[in-house]
């Protein structure tokens, strides 16, 4: 079974710009969550999608959003960049509630 | 505020050692316990989950200890060998999935031949 893919692996971008990053989740996984890690915040959660809607949602300003589509998979994007955004962003797929989350090896993002 | 604390950051065990890392959470709406392993360039990949129903669950040489009123919980990893090499992260999450999984800061895992 192939696991969570996440394209592209890497970004550069220049401030003020706008990016999109997707995942495609493990087959039959229908929760999709983004992760955003960097050496300083350790990971810290973004949002969550089942079914094609946001159930839950960290604490990060409205620049971040995503979106599920029909076929689980999904994409975050980011308006305005600016310098912080800098991160690896991380995808996580679950069969569903409280369940065991399977991240995939990131989007490593860089602003210039 | 942190709400997973996580010791020690960095950690150097010899081969066939013992190497424990442990973890406090302050939330008590946590309900859903997880490790992961995370090599340089990859992402995280799940190694063990407790619930806070059982005190104790192993698999392979990884073993989790959980004591629900110290609110504790802590990886034991038997016969570390160099490829167990890694940064190791506990979680948590509430019922329900809100907030998603808190992670805590990381141990950096040296095994030494």
């Amino acid at each position: 079974k192939a696991g969570v893919t996440q394209t592209p692996r890497y970004l550069i971008k220049t401030r003020g710009q706008q990016v999109t990053l997707s995942c495609s989740p493990i087959s039959g996984h229908r929760s999709v969550s983004w992760y955003q890690q960097t050496p300083g915040q350790g990971l810290q959660f973004l949002f969550e999608y089942f079914s094609e809607t946001q159930r839950n949602k960290g604490n990060f300003p409205g620049r971040f959003s995503g979106r599920q589509f029909s076929n689980s998979r999904s994409e975050m994007n980011v308006s305005t960049l600016e310098l912080g955004d800098s991160a690896l962003y991380l995808c996580a797929s679950s069969l569903g509630v409280n369940q065991p989350q399977h991240f995939g090896d990131g989007t490593r993002l860089s602003i210039l | 505020q942190q709400q997973v604390k996580q010791s020690p950051q960095s950690l150097i065990v010899q081969k066939g050692g013992i190497s424990i890392i442990n973890c406090a959470y302050e939330n008590t709406a946590f309900d859903y316990f997880p490790w992961y392993q995370q090599f340089p360039g990859k992402g995280p990949a799940l190694l063990i989950a407790i619930r806070p129903d059982v005190s104790e669950k192993k698999e392979g040489r990884f073993t989790i200890s959980f004591n629900k009123s110290a609110k504790q919980f802590s990886l034991h990893i038997m016969d570390s060998q160099p490829g167990d090499s890694a940064t190791y992260f506990c979680a948590a999450s509430k019922r329900g999935g809100a907030d998603g999984l808190t992670f805590g800061k990381g141990t950096h895992l040296i095994i030494q031949p």
